[in-house]
């Protein structure tokens, strides 16, 4: 059964410094999601693709983060400087749908980020 | 906007019991509405999802769920627990109209004793 991955499962690093998470969709699906999930609560979007295009990045700290799919497949989620704040789980999710109709979002196991 | 309200951050009960786990949602459009599980540090997996059709959603692992448009409701139940069962839950919304992102509650824990 085809899966969402994503590397790497745990990170941990210093205020300041940057990092980056990567994710690797079910081969064929179109939209991209990448969402934040602090301790406790559900979690949050953060920047959405249609292929290679950002759908939705209005919850995207800008000044510190960003976020790619150069060729509409893999992703890649960067922070710097990281903050304390930032420390929470990242998930990846992926969808065959276009921007019309719907379909079921998967999600990989998420990054579990640590910043110390 | 659309929003979600999970009523009890943690549900307890013992194994063989009714588990309840209840969810309001707000929307101004028709919404997609969707349980997901997480155990400790994974992913989530979706138990089951209303979209149209059939209010009374039938989900994975004997879950199920009624979607009642008067009370705004998506309530999630299960009629005997299992101690697999215990895990975070999860209710989302999705804009029918738009097939934008989910927007989830806070989350319900789920214990099970024996």
């Amino acid at each position: 059964e085809a899966e969402v991955a994503q590397s790497p499962r745990y990170k941990i690093t210093e205020k300041s410094q940057a990092v980056a998470f990567w994710c690797d969709p079910i081969s064929g699906h179109a939209t991209l999601y990448w969402y934040r999930q602090i301790l406790g609560q559900g979690p949050e979007l953060l920047v959405q693709f249609q292929d290679e295009s950002v759908v939705d990045d209005s919850q995207l700290p800008k000044d510190r983060f960003s976020a790619e799919r150069l060729k509409g497949v893999d992703s890649t989620l960067k922070i710097q400087p990281a903050e304390l704040g930032d420390s929470a789980m990242y998930l990846c999710a992926s969808s065959p749908q276009g921007l019309a109709g719907f379909y079921e979002q998967y999600f990989g196991p998420g990054t579990r980020l640590t910043v110390t | 906007a659309q929003s979600v309200t999970q009523l009890g951050s943690h549900v307890s009960v013992s194994e063989g019991a009714l588990v309840l786990l209840r969810c309001n949602y707000s929307s101004s459009v028709p919404p997609y509405l969707f349980w997901y599980v997480q155990y400790p540090n994974q992913g989530l997996q979706l138990l089951l999802k209303y979209t149209t059709g059939a209010t009374l959603v039938k989900g994975i692992n004997g879950f199920e769920a009624e979607f009642k448009k008067s009370e705004t409701s998506f309530h999630l139940t299960k009629p005997s627990a299992h101690m697999s069962d215990a895990a975070e839950y999860f209710c989302a919304v999705s804009d029918a109209a738009a097939g934008t992102a989910l927007i989830f509650g806070k989350g319900t824990t789920l214990s099970v004793s024996s």
